[in-house]
């Protein structure tokens, strides 16, 4: 299985908005409505962001908004705060009854 | 408070056997599918597998299928990631986290849904070197 594919980087300046893609197949991504999302501060671990392609955990901001298209999947950031640079990663159920992640994005702010 | 505790810091030589431990407590151990992500230095996530600790039920990523094995103890709340084997590329960090699930009946035909990993454990640090 490869990775779901996401931008290595992507940048913006605080107050701005932000997209990162996450572009899979038929067999996840595009079948099935489990996209969820997730941020990684530098030595820490992962933290839910989205999941269900849409849906916020208890906690995380408004600012953080998920949306999928065939195929493709998004997570945008409006807002931006320097506390928000970290690494994403996307993840999706997929026809095999496994997850797989993207590849991770770093966003610098 | 849900939280997973991870065991700590691994440093094993080519060929040794470990096992690695993730206890859970503030929830019901059994009502969720337990998993493991291996994450090598610098790089992403990788989904190694899941287990129901209600029923032992596994699922392993083709990826190591095979190179792990994954079990819990039910009586303590703990899961656990194996090796029997240890190569240099298992050099990682290994998150455990509790997956959420959502269960589906379609003509009589039930599938189970697992998705966001909305707790993690710390994570535990396994080098392998001569």
């Amino acid at each position: 299985q490869s990775a779901l594919t996401q931008p290595a980087s992507v940048s913006g300046s605080p107050g701005q908005s932000i997209t990162i893609s996450c572009t899979g197949t038929s067999g996840d991504v595009g079948g099935y409505n489990y996209v969820s999302w997730y941020q990684q501060h530098s030595g820490k671990a992962p933290k839910l962001l989205i999941y269900e392609v849409t849906n916020r955990p208890p906690g995380v901001s408004n600012r953080f908004t998920g949306s999928k298209s065939g195929n493709a999947a998004s997570l945008t950031i409006s807002g931006l705060q320097a506390e928000d640079e970290a690494n994403y990663y996307c993840s999706s159920y997929t026809s095999r009854s496994t997850l797989i992640f993207g590849g991770g994005t770093r966003l610098t702010v | 408070e849900v939280e997973l505790v991870q065991s700590g810091v691994e440093v094993k030589k080519p060929g040794e056997s470990l096992k690695i431990s993730c206890k859970a407590s503030g929830y019901s151990f059994t009502s969720y599918w337990i998993g493991w992500v291996r994450q090598v230095p610098g790089k992403g996530l990788e989904w190694m597998g899941i287990i129901l600790p209600a029923d032992f039920e596994t699922k392993y990523s083709p990826s190591f299928q095979g190179q792990v094995t994954i079990s819990v103890d039910k009586s303590i709340n703990t899961a656990y990631l194996e090796w029997n084997n240890l190569k240099a590329s298992d050099t990682a960090i290994y998150y455990c986290a509790r997956h959420r699930d959502r269960v589906t009946s379609v003509r009589g035909v039930v599938t189970t849904y697992y998705y966001g990993l909305d707790v993690w454990g710390q994570g535990s640090t396994v080098t392998v070197s001569s």
